[in-house]
């Protein structure tokens, strides 16, 4: 489930196994959404967008899927690997200026 | 790749005091943005700057807080009187179009003591 403040929700996976890091938003009206990878010390970095008009995404070894009935978000990376341990952000935008971030999820990859 | 660059990475200022925060979008970008991260949370908007004014602004953003785009290149944060509670990761992002990625610099973490 999701939490704020400090503890964030954390996922391990073994390295080599593929990883989905699920996120609810909570503006049925959003009709856009980015999945953002952030390292410890960086700013968000993009890793893949999909728009309300879609279910599904594909970009290299990530996927993303849109479920609009639930309002719910997955990113789904293939062959997970050390360099992929980060917060994972969705952010979710709604025909305005600003995006609304998720509360994160911290992916730990496991030797 | 063209990318978002923040200055300075640390700044550590008393409180009350003004401090600037500085950014340089991407040359070509139309669409800029404050977030705040307070440390362990999630990214927080502040303000949205698009045809030289603010386009949009969230409750964080009072009057202590201010923009600006004195050039063609630099989009500045202002906080005019700092309280212990700015303390937090600042990031500036810029975007060309609507609908598409904001990309993120990598921060100002600000220290108020």
């Amino acid at each position: 489930g999701e939490s704020v403040g400090l503890h964030l929700p954390t996922l391990s996976v073994q390295e080599g196994d593929n990883s989905i890091i699920n996120c609810a938003y909570s503006n049925s009206a959003s009709d856009y959404f980015i999945w953002y990878k952030q390292e410890s010390g960086k700013g968000p970095q993009f890793i893949i967008d999909i728009r309300s008009n879609m279910d599904k995404r594909q970009g290299q070894r990530v996927t993303v899927l849109l479920n609009k009935t639930v309002k719910h978000l997955s990113l789904q990376i293939a062959a997970t690997q050390p360099g992929d341990s980060a917060v994972y952000f969705c952010a979710e935008n709604n025909y305005g200026q600003n995006f609304v971030f998720g509360p994160g999820t911290r992916l730990s990859v496991l030797p | 790749e063209p990318e978002v660059t923040q200055t300075p990475s640390h700044q550590v200022t008393q409180m009350g005091q003004e401090v600037i925060l500085r950014c340089v979008p991407i040359s070509n970008h139309l669409y800029f943005y404050w977030y705040r991260q307070i440390l362990g949370q999630k990214v927080e908007f502040l303000v949205s700057f698009y045809n030289n004014e603010i386009s949009e602004k969230s409750e964080i953003f009072d009057d202590q807080f201010s923009v600006e785009r004195p050039d063609g290149s630099n989009f500045t944060l202002k906080i005019r009187s700092t309280k212990l509670e700015d303390s937090a990761m600042y990031f500036c992002a810029s975007r060309g179009q609507q609908n598409q990625p904001q990309h993120f610099g990598d921060g100002t973490r600000l220290s108020i003591l």
